[in-house]
């Protein structure tokens, strides 16, 4: 299993949708949770963190996180051609190390 | 510009040959890691330094693999006879130790092995 699950997408959304982006993780341990977004051939740039239950909104992005179920999720709102990228999954243990999943690319069509 | 910086950006190499890498963390951060990302994939994790420090490698950091952060400031990656199987984006990070342990991610040096 691994540690970090996302679906791999595409997921397609038309412009102005909200496009919700999911990931569970398997370390009941984990206490931060992070979304990065990857455009191709850029390296990761963080969007926002997350560390107890809950929703957490900045902007258009919105971070819930459900430690019961194990599971984080992003949900952006009106969505735009610019928000097509890969969206990365990272959690952390409470040590220094981040596992991230494999991303999940997101499509926007205008 | 005050975030992370990695040189080179690019670069191309034929197998067996030595590359080294370097990463300029943002100012005040004490920790520094390396990633590797091939296509299709999230960032493995491969070292990490608390100052000048290296606290952990993992196993996918052969023995041709090595890391320094002499004075707990920049960092260099040293890949010894390349394979084709190096060939992938190396991402440096780094943070400040406190808080949500956040870690800001520099462009990353894409290598090629011919």
């Amino acid at each position: 299993q691994k540690e970090v699950e996302q679906n791999s997408g595409p997921l397609s959304v038309p412009e102005g949708a909200i496009a919700s982006l999911n990931c569970t993780y398997s370390d009941r341990g984990s206490q931060s949770f992070f979304w990065y977004r990857q455009y191709s051939g850029k390296s990761p740039e963080l969007i926002m963190f997350i560390y107890s239950n809950g929703d957490k909104e900045d902007g258009r992005f919105t971070a819930q996180l459900n430690k019961a179920s194990q599971y984080v999720s992003l949900l952006i709102r009106d969505s735009q051609p610019s928000d097509s990228a890969t969206y990365l999954c990272a959690v952390n243990g409470g040590t220094y190390k981040y596992i991230f999943g494999t991303g999940t690319r997101l499509k926007v069509l205008a | 510009d005050t975030g992370v910086s990695q040189d080179p950006r690019h670069k191309i190499t034929k197998r067996g040959q030595n590359v080294t890498f370097r990463c300029d963390p943002i100012s005040e951060h004490n920790r520094l890691y390396w990633y590797r990302q091939t296509l299709g994939q999230g960032p493995e994790f491969l070292t990490y330094f608390q100052n000048e420090a290296q606290l952990e490698k993992s196993r996918l950091l052969s023995d041709r693999f090595s890391a320094e952060r002499p004075k707990g400031s920049f960092s260099t990656l040293e890949i010894q006879r390349t394979e084709q199987g190096d060939s992938a984006m190396y991402l440096c990070a780094s943070s400040s130790g406190t808080g949500a342990e956040t870690q800001y991610f520099g462009p990353g040096t894409r290598l090629l092995v011919l």
